[in-house]
């Protein structure tokens, strides 16, 4: 079946370096690619979006990579700070599909 | 407007009670979403409404009840739920279904008891 997602790992990071979170999907099918940050006790909040006509696209501090030959999904963050700190999740939607499928998530802990 | 709104934030009933969350959106969006989350998990879809017709029941047990009273109001009636079912239940908007930005609500933490 379809699935989206990753184990839910923690990943620590040093304030100022940067932190890469990964996403592998199945669904070739997929065409929408959406992370997602949720902090705890609030509902996930949108940070960057890509199509699958693209394979980059840049927001503030933050950098989405579509790799469609390997199903693979990335999220960059540069210079990542303490209010960066949560989970966050990789979702991915395809015509036909009237709604977001969600990754596992990963936890970042930015360490001061 | 961004924000999508959801009453109460926290809710505790017992399993013979019949209760109602809330949720409201003024981004004139067409399509609105019901998630569950469990701890540590990711969301899980339960429902989806287009043009306030409901689109998809992730089947889902009957004692979960949506309704969209009209295209900025969304609700989940509950009935006879079982502790297993609490978690955070977010609600969620987007322009039109599929293949676009869905904004969340902080969710309502449910604790059956």
């Amino acid at each position: 079946g379809e699935s989206v997602g990753l184990h839910l790992p923690t990943l620590s990071v040093q304030e100022g370096d940067n932190s890469i979170i990964n996403c592998a999907y199945s669904n070739s099918a997929s065409d929408y690619f959406i992370w997602y940050k949720q902090e705890s006790g609030k509902g996930p909040q949108f940070i960057i979006d890509i199509r699958s006509n693209m394979d980059k696209r840049q927001g503030q501090r933050v950098t989405v990579l579509l790799n469609k030959t390997v199903k693979h999904l990335s999220l960059q963050i540069a210079a990542t700070q303490p209010g960066d700190s949560a989970v966050y999740f990789c979702a991915e939607g395809y015509t036909g599909r009237r709604a977001l499928t969600f990754g596992s998530g990963t936890r970042l802990q930015v360490q001061p | 407007d961004t924000e999508v709104t959801q009453t109460p934030k926290h809710l505790v009933m017992g399993m013979t009670n019949k209760k109602s969350l809330k949720c409201e959106q003024h981004m004139g969006h067409r399509a609105m979403y019901w998630y569950k989350q469990k701890a540590k998990k990711p969301p899980e879809l339960m429902f989806v409404y287009s043009y306030e017709k409901l689109s998809i029941n992730e089947s889902v047990p009957s004692r979960f009840s949506p309704e969209c009273p009209n295209s900025s109001l969304l609700n989940l009636h509950l009935h006879a739920l079982q502790p297993e079912d609490s978690a955070l239940y977010l609600c969620a908007s987007s322009q039109e279904v599929s293949n676009t930005e869905a904004f969340f609500g902080q969710g309502t933490r449910l604790t059956v008891v």
